[in-house]
């Protein structure tokens, strides 16, 4: 299993629309979780953390389930602004190697919202 | 605004060149890392580095070597560039963590290396 597994899309919707990204991790001593944007030749930015009990903010809703090593991104209410690719990212922590503080990438999933 | 930045932001090469990309950050962060992005793959951490004097291999350091010359400054270095280390590469810096609290990473705006 990859550390860090998302659907690399396309996703295709049309503004308004409601899409959900899903997102698994092979290391359940993982305990630091996040959805970051990143846009065309851009760099990486935080889009939101993601806590056991699920949060919120604004359009956006996050959830995770431990038992299931699953992660989850939903976008209400789809604007054109929201077309950018959205990574899954995990630490790595313990028993991994290396830091248990660095993170695990996803390979993200691309979002293109159409008028 | 705390920022961190990236020289060269576009760089053409040839192969058997050395090149070294700088990295600073105004963010009083600790932690200073190397990463590199494919087209298909992701971010794969190269080097990384928790003060001055701690110095860390990621997981494809090969061809690679670094340096924390202050705490605000990581450079990264391809002692002799292949066209294969074609790819964009992003400095991030973090603040100290506890296992408890696994802080999210800032990024510069990438370097483009092209190596040709």
């Amino acid at each position: 299993r990859k550390e860090v597994e998302q659907d690399p899309g396309p996703f295709n919707v049309p503004e308004g629309a409601t899409v959900a990204f899903n997102c698994t991790y092979s290391n359940s001593a993982s305990q630091s979780f996040f959805w970051y944007r990143q846009d065309c030749r851009k760099e990486p930015k935080l889009l939101m953390s993601v806590y056991s009990s699920g949060n919120e903010d604004g359009r956006f809703t996050a959830q995770l389930n431990r038992a299931s090593q699953y992660i989850s991104l939903l976008i209400r209410d789809s604007k054109l602004s929201d077309s950018a690719t959205y990574l899954c990212v995990v630490n790595k922590g313990r028993g991994n190697g290396g830091s248990q503080g660095n993170l695990i990438f996803g390979k993200g999933t691309k979002l293109s919202v159409k008028p | 605004d705390a920022d961190v930045t990236q020289t060269p932001r576009n760089r053409i090469t040839k192969t058997g060149k050395r090149i070294m990309l700088e990295c600073s950050q105004t963010k009083g962060h600790d932690r200073m890392y190397w990463y590199r992005q494919d087209p298909g793959l992701g971010l794969r951490l190269i080097y990384y580095s928790f003060d001055v004097k701690d110095i860390n291999k990621g997981e494809i350091s090969d061809g690679y070597s670094v340096s924390r010359q202050a705490q605000a400054k990581f450079s990264l270095s391809l002692e002799s560039a292949i066209p294969n280390q074609t790819a964009l590469y992003f400095c991030a810096t973090s603040v100290r963590v506890d296992w408890k609290n696994i802080n999210e990473q800032f990024f510069g705006p990438g370097t483009r290396l092209t190596v040709l």
